[in-house]
């Protein structure tokens, strides 16, 4: 079946630092994929949709600018989030669709992010 | 503005029992409608998905019941197991369009030995 990898999946930074998330679909391309983010026992709430070739759409109090988005191949969608704060701890999960009708959404395993 | 609405927020079942996590969406746009399970850091697994032409989909031990009038679908584990506690997500979208899921709050299950 489908796989998203997602890498790291976790990682501690200190304050004014930047780290990157990579999410790859592994056999499959896809065209969209989407950054979600969850705080412990909450849902999972939609940050952005990356798209591949253009930019990415944000959703209403996502800053672009923080989270900055590149989906540069239709395998591989990187998060970086910049100048870390604490509040910007969380788990970032991405999702990955293939590009062919009726394909269900595939979620990677998550990165926990840990700022300092 | 959450556009799906689950519950209960947590439940616990014996095992052998079964459980029931209901949600309702207000979107008429909405056609498609995955439950996912998620374990203590991992990502979300979906579980099964089901679409508004049929009113029952089975897949094992998971059921999906949906009430296209009433805007209501439910997720029924039978025989319900200490593996299957879980936090469940219902979502919903239109099509696979690219659009993203719209996330229901999530429930808690407890299936207790």
């Amino acid at each position: 079946g489908a796989v998203v990898s997602q890498h790291p999946s976790w990682v501690i930074c200190k304050s004014g630092t930047s780290v990157k998330i990579e999410c790859r679909s592994l056999d499959f391309q896809a065209t969209t994929m989407f950054w979600y983010r969850q705080f412990p026992k909450q849902s999972l709430m939609l940050m952005a949709t990356s798209n591949e070739g253009s930019k990415a759409t944000y959703e209403q109090g996502v800053e672009k600018d923080k989270f900055l988005i590149n989906h540069a191949s239709l395998t591989l969608s990187t998060l970086t989030v910049t100048s870390a704060h604490p509040e910007d701890s969380s788990f970032y999960i991405c999702s990955a669709r293939a590009n062919r009708g009726n394909s269900p959404l595939h979620f990677g395993n998550g990165t926990r992010l840990t700022v300092t | 503005q959450q556009q799906v609405k689950q519950s209960p927020q947590s439940l616990i079942v014996q095992k052998g029992g079964i459980s029931i996590i209901n949600c309702a969406y207000e979107n008429t746009a909405f056609d498609y409608f995955p439950w996912y399970q998620q374990f203590p850091g991992k990502g979300p697994a979906l579980l099964i998905a089901i679409r508004p032409d049929v009113s029952e989909k089975k897949e094992g031990r998971f059921t999906i019941s949906f009430n296209k009038s009433a805007k209501q679908f439910s997720l029924h584990i039978m025989d319900s197991q200490p593996g299957d506690s879980a936090t469940y997500f219902c979502a919903a979208s239109i099509g696979n369009s690219g659009y993203a899921l719209n996330f229901g709050k999530g429930t808690s299950l407890l299936v207790t030995p």
